[in-house]
């Protein structure tokens, strides 16, 4: 099975400042299948970014993906109000099944 | 629109079985993998596994093999989970995502969207 790491667990940032997140698996994993997902208290997971750098439908342009390999990273230009939230990556492989990172928790400073 | 909607929430005794449905709403049902992901309470996203709504062919994380089982209904466009055997550990949010994704001439992409919106299963004596 594929680990997927994320750091920092925490990320403490005002709105208008850029946010970087990391995720790191423990293996080569293909970048179209790498997504990121966006997650509100009481809600749902939301995709942003699949294949590692293509924004979901719907997703504002400050949010970017990027990285292969085993090292990823999504970006958030300027952070805005309602950006603060818990961020997974995710993959999948074909031998190793569909993975998900612990999560970063992007919070108000 | 497209749409997932989950059953209610559950309150079920520790041994006991539960089964949440997964209504599909605004495309093809049996065109996409359904997956059911959970969530502990304060903890992150596990996978549980898949079915295949054309082929009712399913494939179950290790962890849970022997414990659940997937299933469909394709006259009414829902996919059903059932986890048995179930431990105060099981207490958990359960959402059902439908995969999507595509192919170009290089490289496939998938990716989970939607997503219902998460049915709460609490296991408690």
């Amino acid at each position: 099975e594929i680990v997927l790491t994320q750091s920092p667990g925490t990320l403490s940032l005002s709105p208008g400042e850029r946010a970087t997140l990391s995720c790191r698996a423990s293996q080569s994993v293909s970048s179209s299948y790498l997504a990121w997902y966006q997650q509100k208290p009481g809600q749902a997971p939301r995709l942003l970014i699949y294949g590692a750098s293509s924004r979901a439908t719907g997703i504002p342009d400050r949010f970017s993906g990027s990285g292969s390999g085993t090292d990823f990273t999504l970006t958030i230009s300027r952070l805005e109000p309602e950006d603060f939230a818990v961020y997974y990556c995710q993959q999948y492989g074909s031998s190793t099944g569909y993975t998900f990172g612990q999560g970063t928790k992007l919070e108000i400073k | 629109q497209v749409q997932l909607v989950q059953s209610g929430a559950e309150v079920k005794k520790p041994g006991a079985s539960v089964k949440v449905s997964c209504k599909a709403s605004g495309y093809t049902f049996t065109g996409y993998y359904m997956h059911w992901v959970r969530q502990a309470p304060g903890q992150g996203l596990e996978w549980m596994g898949w079915i295949n709504p054309n082929s009712g062919g399913t494939n179950y994380a290790q962890k849970f093999q022997g414990r659940v089982t997937m299933t469909r209904d394709t006259s009414i466009s829902t996919a059903y989970m059932e986890l048995s055997r179930l431990r105060s550990d099981d207490t958990a949010v359960y959402y059902c995502a439908s995969e999507r994704g595509y192919c170009s001439s290089t490289s496939c992409f998938n990716w989970f969207d939607p997503w219902g919106q998460g049915t709460l299963v609490t296991v408690s004596s």
